[in-house]
């Protein structure tokens, strides 16, 4: 049974880096069968999809968050994590780490589906002073 | 503003059938596969549908995708009160090389 866990501050100031490690339990992260990823969602509101990597490094990052998202991978550890540079208080959310199994277009190396099977129980990053 | 359009809100007597609509375009849901995910309050997400129509084990067959050009529908049927969620659909965009989410739909089971 894979299970994912999100650890890392619970507050951060503002101008900060937010940084969260996720650790994959009951399975290998070098698996191949899954990108890994993180979404968040602010109190009272939707989900907000943050990026994705592969065991390789290979990474996809929302278009909105690109400029101030690094995710990295170590494959020794069985994680991976997300960097959030320059906070505010808009990105005060629970984060939560997911396993992202994905579906290519045949004949092609561009993606057409991620879906997320596995998700950590999230965890609540404040960004305030 | 969702690239995927929801309803805010729906809601049903236990026994009827609910159905949650997904709206988008061809770079989305027209050409892409689509999840649905159901988020009990104060909880993670979970998978309740994958590549539009697909169940993964343990999920009842109660709950049903489907989808047809553009939009994606999610049938709930017999809803029961455990059922009062948010709930989202989900899928890549081609275009923004991104995945997408709707902006969640809350069930009221009345």
């Amino acid at each position: 049974q894979l299970h994912l866990q999100e650890s890392g501050p619970g507050l951060v100031g503002p101008s900060e880096t937010l940084s969260l490690t996720c650790t994959v339990f009951g399975g290998s992260i070098s698996s191949g069968n899954a990108y890994w990823g993180w979404i968040r969602q602010p109190p009272g509101k939707e989900l907000e999809w943050i990026g994705l990597i592969y065991y390789s490094g290979s990474t996809y990052y929302s278009p909105s968050l690109r400029s101030r998202v690094t995710i990295s991978v170590d494959t020794s550890e069985n994680q991976f994590s997300l960097s959030l540079r320059s906070v505010t208080a808009a990105d005060t959310a629970v984060y939560y780490c997911a396993r992202a199994p994905y579906d290519y277009i045949w004949g092609s190396s561009r993606p057409r589906s991620f879906y997320f099977d596995s998700w950590g129980q999230g965890t609540l990053v404040t960004v305030s002073s | 503003q969702s690239v995927l359009t929801q309803p805010p809100s729906v809601s049903a007597a236990p026994g009827q059938k609910v159905t949650i609509s997904c709206s988008g375009s061809s770079s989305n849901i027209g050409n892409n596969y689509v999840s649905w995910y159901q988020q009990l309050p104060g909880t993670a997400p979970k998978l309740l549908i994958f590549d539009d129509n697909k169940r993964p084990s343990g999920i009842p067959d109660r709950f049903s995708g489907s989808k047809s050009g553009t939009s994606a529908t999610l049938v709930i049927t017999g809803p029961q009160t455990g059922d009062e969620a948010d709930y989202y659909c989900e899928t890549w965009d081609s275009s923004l090389s991104a995945v997408v989410f709707g902006g969640g739909t809350k069930l009221t089971v009345l």
